[in-house]
């Protein structure tokens, strides 16, 4: 079946360091979008991506979407303790009626 | 504004019992899924619903029946639990399938004994 592939697991940073998880999928996306999850929280929507080579940027967050439309990232500059969380990206096929989600990134970081 | 409201929020069961959770919305999406999330599975599609009378499999759908007999409602419904079964289960709702921003109940944390 139709599945997002996202690496890595884990990722452990110094504050101030930079952190990316990334998403692939085998074939072309309709659009993809990014959730955080706090520790003990639920997912909370950060973003959608629907064009092929979109970049959009939340402060300290860059979200791109590969020309292909069939990967795409999260980058976050110098990172702070409150990005701590799991993010996770979940996509969407044409023609298809559920959103599909990657495994997720943990994100801890060293303050 | 409420958003998707799940109860309960925790609940322990014995193997063989049987219980629904439930998930309400107010925000009169059409769009309805079930969710169960596992230590290193990330998030999985249960059920979900795209609308009132309407619902269907996603990939874990063995074990669970759904039912959505109005558009605020979304029961999960688990006829004989299993230790498999003990997750982490979220609610999600969204105007459009997949193309618009989903909001995620608290969660229940379920743990079948």
């Amino acid at each position: 079946g139709q599945q997002v592939m996202q690496i890595p697991q884990y990722q452990h940073v110094q504050e101030g360091e930079d952190f990316t998880t990334y998403c692939n999928s085998s074939t072309t996306l309709s659009n993809i979008q990014w959730y955080k999850q706090r520790p003990g929280g639920h997912p909370v929507f950060l973003i959608q991506l629907v064009k092929s080579g979109e970049v959009k940027k939340q402060k300290r967050l860059t979200f791109q979407f590969g020309e292909a439309k069939k990967n795409s990232s999260l980058h976050i500059t110098a990172t702070q303790t409150t990005d701590v969380g799991t993010y996770f990206c979940a996509g969407l096929w044409e023609g298809a009626q559920k959103l599909v989600f990657g495994q997720g990134t943990r994100l801890t970081i060293n303050p | 504004n409420a958003g998707v409201t799940q109860t309960p929020k925790f609940q322990v069961l014995k193997t063989g019992q049987s219980m629904t959770l439930q998930c309400a919305q107010d925000m009169n999406h059409e769009y309805m899924s079930w969710y169960r999330q596992d230590p290193g599975m990330g998030l999985r599609l249960i059920h979900y619903s795209v609308g009132a009378g309407i619902t269907d499999q996603g990939e874990v759908p063995n074990g669970y029946n759904v039912s959505r007999s109005t558009t605020e409602d979304f029961p999960l419904r688990l006829l004989s639990a299993a230790p498999s079964q003990t997750s982490v289960y979220f609610c999600a709702s969204s105007y459009s399938r997949g193309r618009a921003e989903a909001f995620f109940g608290q969660g229940t944390r379920l743990t079948v004994v």
